[in-house]
């Protein structure tokens, strides 16, 4: 079946660059997604990627997508305290039907002073 | 203000009670989803609902019943609680297929 595998923390320095990493299983993915989910929250979508598409900015945002070797990367520019969450890493295949997003187990972004 | 409505958001159950799970989207989307979260096992799909009169089971559909009421609202039912479903689960729904996901803010339950 489809896996979607991600580091379980990260930590970083407030001011700095973070690189969320994510690999999955499925090569046929259409749309690769991150998801932020902050404490006592539900999911908030960031940011998507096609996979036809390479790169995607938005703000501090970019997402690289390496298709060859099934790579996603997210990277938050000058991370800030309140970047401080869950993130999750999620891919839709292109089978039928609406059965759903197959989530990683999320990366825990701690930010240090 | 637009999005997905869960409730309750809390709730403690004894084992072996029932209750259902409600949750209502105001955006016309047509599909919805059913998700639990555990520590270290990421978001695991329950039930979805492709459009108003379809259910499909998910990965861990056991102990678990859904009902798409109308175009706008998707229940979770707990037959007969057990620990194990001890989770926090959330709603989801899309406009269609492979377009992005608006979640809930989730409910805690605690099966004792």
């Amino acid at each position: 079946g489809e896996d979607v595998e991600q580091s379980l923390f990260l930590s970083v320095r407030e001011g700095d660059s973070s690189v969320i990493n994510c690999t999955y299983t499925d090569s046929s993915s259409t749309y690769l997604y991150w998801y932020k989910q902050e404490p006592g929250a539900g999911l908030q979508l960031l940011t998507y990627i096609f996979s036809n598409m390479d790169m995607k900015q938005d703000q501090r945002l970019t997402v690289l997508l390496n298709k060859k070797d099934k790579h996603l990367s997210l990277r938050i520019a000058d991370t800030q305290t309140g970047d401080s969450a869950i993130y999750f890493c999620a891919e839709m295949g292109s089978g039928g039907g609406a059965d759903g997003l197959t989530f990683g187990k999320g990366t825990h972004l701690i930010i240090q002073p | 203000n637009a999005g997905v409505t869960q409730t309750p958001k809390f709730q403690v159950l004894k084992t072996g009670q029932s209750m259902t799970l409600q949750c209502a989207q105001d955006m016309n989307h047509n599909s919805m989803y059913w998700y639990r979260q555990d520590p270290g096992m990421g978001l695991r799909l329950i039930y979805y609902s492709a459009s108003e009169g379809t259910t499909d089971k998910g990965e861990v559909p056991n102990g678990y019943n859904v009902s798409r009421l109308n175009k706008r609202e998707f229940s979770l039912r707990l037959e007969s609680a057990a620990p194990s479903q001890t989770s926090v689960y959330f709603c989801a729904s899309s406009p269609n297929r492979g377009q992005g996901y608006t979640f809930g803010s989730g409910t805690r339950l605690t099966v004792v």
